[in-house]
């Protein structure tokens, strides 16, 4: 089973800055994962997908890259609604895809 | 506009089996994987398993011996079987579409707690 590991475990960030996190793969991914907003109380959202394709619907501020083992989200000049936590997920080795154990964006 | 209903028992005994139904309107459950996805109360995402629109499956091997996912494309649903819960089973439990790049629809999730 593929480990995915994010960093840091907390960010806190002030409200127009960016926000950079980190997933790291046990082995190669290549460009299979994918990243979800999760505010409280909701479903996860996703994101982006192939490493570096926002979903339908995202905003330009959210950015994605890497590959092999390692991947950043980016976040740049953080809104009001960005606040919630992001989880990284690896598709390309299954059964089972992987999700790390995410990265809480607060309020600075 | 893809919609997908989680169903089901907010409360199983310990030892017994939870089932889950998961209805997706607005949209075909042909042609796609669906799968079901849990969260344990503040922690992280668990893949349970998915289906293909066919009827192929897939789970996780940590809970395999446990799991059964089936699908009914006549009615759009598709179902979780989870035996032998303990306590360690309590979670929101999400019904979802996966496009094997991404979980792109989700249900709104349903607590299934595990206690006698």
């Amino acid at each position: 089973e593929i480990v995915m590991t994010q960093s840091p475990a907390t960010l806190s960030v002030s409200p127009g800055e960016r926000a950079t996190l980190s997933c790291r793969a046990s082995q190669s991914v290549s460009s299979n994962i994918a990243w979800y907003q999760q505010k409280p109380g909701q479903a996860p959202r996703l994101l982006i997908y192939g490493a570096s394709t926002r979903a339908a619907g995202i905003p330009a501020r959210f950015s994605g890259s890497g590959s092999g083992t390692e991947f950043t989200l980016t976040i740049t000049s953080l809104q009001s609604e960005d606040f919630a936590v992001y989880y990284c997920q690896q598709y390309n080795n299954w059964p089972p895809d992987t999700f790390g154990q995410g990265t809480k964006v607060e309020i600075k | 506009q893809v919609q997908l209903q989680e169903s089901g028992p907010g409360l199983v005994k310990p030892s017994e089996t939870l089932s889950l139904t998961c209805t997706v309107s607005g949209g075909s459950i042909s042609s796609y994987y669906w799968s079901w996805i849990r969260q344990p109360p503040g922690k992280g995402l668990e893949w349970i398993g998915y289906i293909f629109s066919s009827g192929s499956s897939n789970y996780n091997p940590s809970l395999k011996s446990r799991v059964t996912i089936s699908v009914d494309a006549s009615k759009n649903q598709f179902s979780l079987k989870l035996s032998s819960v303990t306590t360690a089973d309590t979670a929101v439990y999400y019904c979802a579409r996966d496009n094997l790049q991404g979980i792109d629809y989700w249900g709104q999730g349903t607590l299934v707690t595990v206690s006698s």
